[in-house]
């Protein structure tokens, strides 16, 4: 089945530093989306993203759909204690099919912002 | 408020039990889906539902069973067949918008444990 790749594994930044996470698919996705999860609870979408080339942003985050369908980043600018947790990106193929609605997820991103 | 309800929050297994975890959603959504969350893991996907009294195996529905008797509820059954049932299970949701993607929205997780 389709496996995605999600780097680095871990992150510890300073506060106030920028970071940059990325997920590679060995084949293509129709929709990116990126989600955050805090310990215990469920994950909240950020960011999605429905064409190749979009350049989305959500505040401090902005996210990209590569051109060639089979990549994603997630860059956080400025980033503060509260942006602790994981980050998951998730493809998505689409409605068609017996793929309709199902999202493949990477391994995710441990975010640790010390003060 | 509208949103995703999982309960319980913790739930206890014995060995040789079935258990059934909740899933309550007032979104309005045709779909529903559950997910299998292991340290260090993406989310895995156990079973999908498009429409009600329709449902689909995910990757992992071995030792899991589900049913979609009303559009709101989407309960998954741990099935003593399950061997190794301690993770966090995770419940989402989307609008069935025909040939447009909508992102999936997650509940608040339970976690399984096995006594």
């Amino acid at each position: 089945g389709q496996q995605l790749n999600q780097s680095p594994q871990s992150m510890f930044i300073q506060e106030g530093e920028d970071v940059s996470m990325n997920c590679t698919s060995s084949s293509i996705f129709n929709t990116w989306l990126w989600y955050k999860q805090d310990p215990g609870e469920g994950p909240v979408l950020l960011i999605a993203l429905y064409k190749a080339g979009e350049l989305t942003s959500n505040g401090r985050l902005t996210a990209q759909f590569g051109i060639t369908r089979k990549d994603s980043f997630l860059n956080i600018s400025a980033s503060i204690p509260s942006d602790v947790g994981i980050y998951f990106c998730a493809g998505q193929l689409g409605a068609g099919g017996t793929s309709y609605g199902k999202l493949t997820f990477g391994q995710g991103t441990i975010l640790t912002v010390h003060p | 408020d509208g949103g995703i309800t999982q309960s319980p929050k913790y739930l206890f297994r014995k060995e040789g039990q079935n258990v059934t975890l909740s899933c309550e959603q007032n979104l309005n959504h045709d779909a529903m889906y559950w997910y299998r969350q292991d340290p260090g893991q993406g989310l895995r996907l156990i079973y999908y539902s498009q429409i009600v009294n329709d449902f689909q195996k995910g990757d992992i529905a071995e030792g899991y069973s589900v049913s979609r008797e009303k559009k709101e509820s989407f309960p998954l059954t741990v099935t003593s067949a399950q061997k190794n049932p301690t993770a966090f299970y995770l419940c989402a949701s989307s609008i069935d918008s025909g040939g447009l993607d909508q992102p999936q929205h997650f509940g608040d997780g339970t976690r399984l444990s096995i006594l």
